[in-house]
């Protein structure tokens, strides 16, 4: 079954700090995405990632940014974070090859991110 | 205009109801479509795979019209359990996924 983990599920951090998710998948999935969902909007791509040091940005990476030294292993970096980067954060992973019936994207759990 | 278009409900049906949810999509290209389920406060699970011909499992059924971009979701006989947020999901060329915002059922005993 496949697994993605996200190191934290519930997140406390102040104005301005630095903010890292993680997220790592033992799928050995080419694709892994960050999204964040709120309520009445959904939920929002902000970046993906499609192979080892390769990103792509999303509907709405302002603000942030990722990293992908490993396969497995897909970084959220709030720069400098603010109170409207508040939200539920949730990573996926997938392969490339999408068999009829399989899931297109696994999810973490999610991280609840709030910025005081 | 989003690209995935759902009513957001709430949908309140009573246990044994028969409940159909709607979606529409813009990019005719698209080439992927999907239901999640999401529950309070946790990931969204696929739900089924929506297949051109439509496609049934168990008590759930999923149709695909692309001459009209629009997707359907019935569920037959409501149970308690089906309560949640139902996701549509589509998926054009690429790896991106585009989501709905999501319809709210809560089956009421």
């Amino acid at each position: 079954d496949v697994k993605v983990t996200q190191s934290s599920r519930y997140l406390v951090k102040r104005t301005g700090e630095k903010v890292f998710l993680e997220c790592v998948q033992d799928m050995d999935h080419e694709n892994m995405f960050w999204y964040r969902q709120d309520p009445g909007l959904g939920l929002r791509l902000i970046y993906f990632s499609y192979d080892v040091k390769m990103k792509e940005k999303g509907d709405i990476p302002e603000g942030y940014s990722v990293s992908r030294e490993k396969k497995e292993r897909f970084s959220l970096i709030l720069e400098s974070a603010s109170t409207n980067q508040t939200s539920m954060y949730l990573c996926a992973s997938s392969s490339p090859l999408l068999n009829p019936g399989s899931q297109p994207q696994h999810f973490g759990d999610g991280t609840r991110l709030s910025i005081l | 205009r989003k690209e995935v278009e759902q009513d957001p409900g709430p949908f309140n049906v009573p246990e044994g109801a028969t409940v159909a949810f709607n979606c529409t999509y813009s990019n005719s290209a698209s080439q992927s479509f999907f239901w999640y389920r999401q529950d309070c406060r946790k990931e969204p699970k696929l739900l089924m795979s929506v297949y051109s011909s439509g496609n049934e499992d168990g008590r759930f059924t999923a149709q695909l019209n692309r001459a009209s971009q629009y997707i359907s979701l019935l569920i037959r006989d409501s149970k308690l359990s089906d309560s949640a947020t139902y996701l549509c999901v589509v998926r054009g060329s690429g790896y991106a996924l585009n989501f709905g915002k999501g319809t709210s059922l809560l089956v009421t005993p």
